[in-house]
């Protein structure tokens, strides 16, 4: 069974920094690419990131360029989101998602909040 | 970048059919794929590709595109169908930069 855990999330102070994971299991990590998608409180889905299956290649969204950073470990069967100087408007859901050829997100995780908020 | 824009919200009696529409310029060259999702849990993966539906999802739901609108179509709503729906797309630099539409509200009357 394909499953995808998201870890990490938390309250923290505008400027500050956090990082989320996700475990994954139930299939071939290192096969497939992976993204971070987030979900403001109220509102729609927002692609934030994706990276190839061998890292070598990233995207990001305008809104979180600069400021986070993607990165996996084949080896340990997880996906990271390095998140720096953090705005309000970074609060959401953070979401991490498998690839399936650019084509679509076939599994995603539970999810985690991120609340960023003095 | 590219945007995708959807209806708000749509409405549809028991048992009819409702099509929930995406439009955008980059569906010109990418297929769409379609989220549901049901309050406080993730979205599921309800159509991709040119209409493929992934294992467990009912064969009510069928996906379409022309030009540049994509179209979810289902067929005989059920109660539990009522739920936020989200296109999604590459950006239409085609560079697996993922863009979602606005989603659309769906209610079964």
């Amino acid at each position: 069974e394909v499953q995808l855990v998201e870890s990490g999330g938390g309250l923290v102070q505008p400027g500050g920094s956090l990082r989320l994971s996700c475990a994954a299991s139930g299939f071939t990590f290192s096969s497939y690419e992976m993204n971070w998608v987030r979900q403001a409180p109220g509102k729609g889905l927002e692609w934030v990131s994706y990276i190839s299956s061998s890292g070598s290649t990233i995207y990001y969204a305008d809104s979180v360029k600069g400021r986070f950073t993607i990165s996996r470990d084949n080896a340990k069967n997880s996906l990271y989101l390095q998140m720096n100087s953090l705005r309000a408007e970074d609060t959401a859901v953070y979401y991490c998602a498998r690839d399936i050829l650019g084509l679509a997100y076939d599994y995603w995780g539970q999810g985690t909040l991120v609340t960023v908020s003095s | 970048s590219s945007e995708l824009t959807q209806d708000p919200a749509v409405s549809v009696a028991l048992g009819q059919t409702v099509r929930i529409t995406c439009q955008g310029d980059s569906l010109r060259s990418y297929y769409a794929s379609w989220y549901q999702q049901k309050p406080g849990q993730a979205p599921v993966l309800v159509i991709y590709g040119k209409n493929n539906r992934p294992s467990g999802i009912p064969d009510r739901f069928s996906g379409s595109s022309s030009g540049n609108t994509a179209s979810l179509t289902i067929t005989g709503a059920q109660a539990e169908d009522e739920a936020d729906y989200y296109c999604n797309s590459r950006d239409s630099s085609g560079n697996h930069q993922g863009v979602f539409g606005g989603g659309t509200k769906l209610t079964v009357l």
